[in-house]
């Protein structure tokens, strides 16, 4: 079926360090690729999105790949800080809907 | 910040009770989703919706059931809580812009059915 695969679930490093985040998609009709980071007792907020037109995107010290032949992308945060620790969410939209990875709780020591 | 708001944000509730968690969004957005969120962090989708009278079910079965009377407005209906129930809910919303746009989530409701 139609689903998202997301790696690694948990993701320390230290402050200044980056950090990098997986995720695998198995409809390769998909063309919008969102990734939303959660803060405790929140919803997930937007954080950046790439669409299939685009390889690379980047956005001060976030960026994101697209491999679509692969069917992967990728989410790089350079120069972490101790507010960048969250819940990290990929997705993807398949047939309309978007499909969630399974999350990454990334956690940035000072 | 989005403009969708879910209420209530806590419920504890007795099992067999019937119960209606609501979400409303100011932004005229066509496609509105229920995600249920488990401990272990992840989102599935139980319920979506594209506009006005139209409701689909998402990927995660499940015994609630929703309405979509108005645009803004797409309530989700428990008839008889059990505490398999219990679980985080997230509503969002998103235009329909072609297909494939941010989506905005609500602070979520956390239910437990005891």
């Amino acid at each position: 079926g139609e689903n998202v695969e997301q790696h690694p679930s948990t993701l320390s490093v230290q402050e200044g360090d980056s950090a990098v985040i997986k995720c695998t998609y198995s409809d390769s009709a998909s063309n919008y690729f969102p990734w939303y980071k959660q803060e405790l007792g929140k919803g997930p907020q937007l954080i950046i999105d790439i669409r299939s037109n685009v390889g690379e995107k980047k956005d001060q010290r976030i960026a994101v790949t697209l491999n679509k032949t692969a069917k992967h992308f990728s989410l790089h945060i350079t120069e972490t800080q101790p507010e960048d620790s969250a819940v990290y969410f990929c997705a993807a939209s398949i047939g309309g809907k978007l499909i969630f990875g399974q999350g990454t709780e990334l956690s940035v020591k000072p | 910040e989005a403009d969708i708001y879910q209420t209530p944000r806590y419920l504890v509730i007795g099992t067999g009770k019937k119960i209606t968690l609501e979400c409303s969004q100011t932004m005229g957005h066509d496609k509105m989703y229920w995600y249920q969120q488990d401990p272990g962090m992840e989102l599935h989708l139980i319920h979506y919706s594209y506009g006005v009278n139209s409701t689909e079910k998402g990927d995660l079965s499940s015994e609630s059931t929703v309405s979509r009377i108005r645009t803004e407005h797409f309530p989700l209906t428990l008839e008889s809580a059990r505490p398999s129930h219990t679980s985080q809910y997230l509503c969002a919303s998103s235009s329909l812009g072609g297909g494939n746009t941010e989506a905005f989530f609500g602070q979520g409701t956390r239910l437990t059915v005891v």
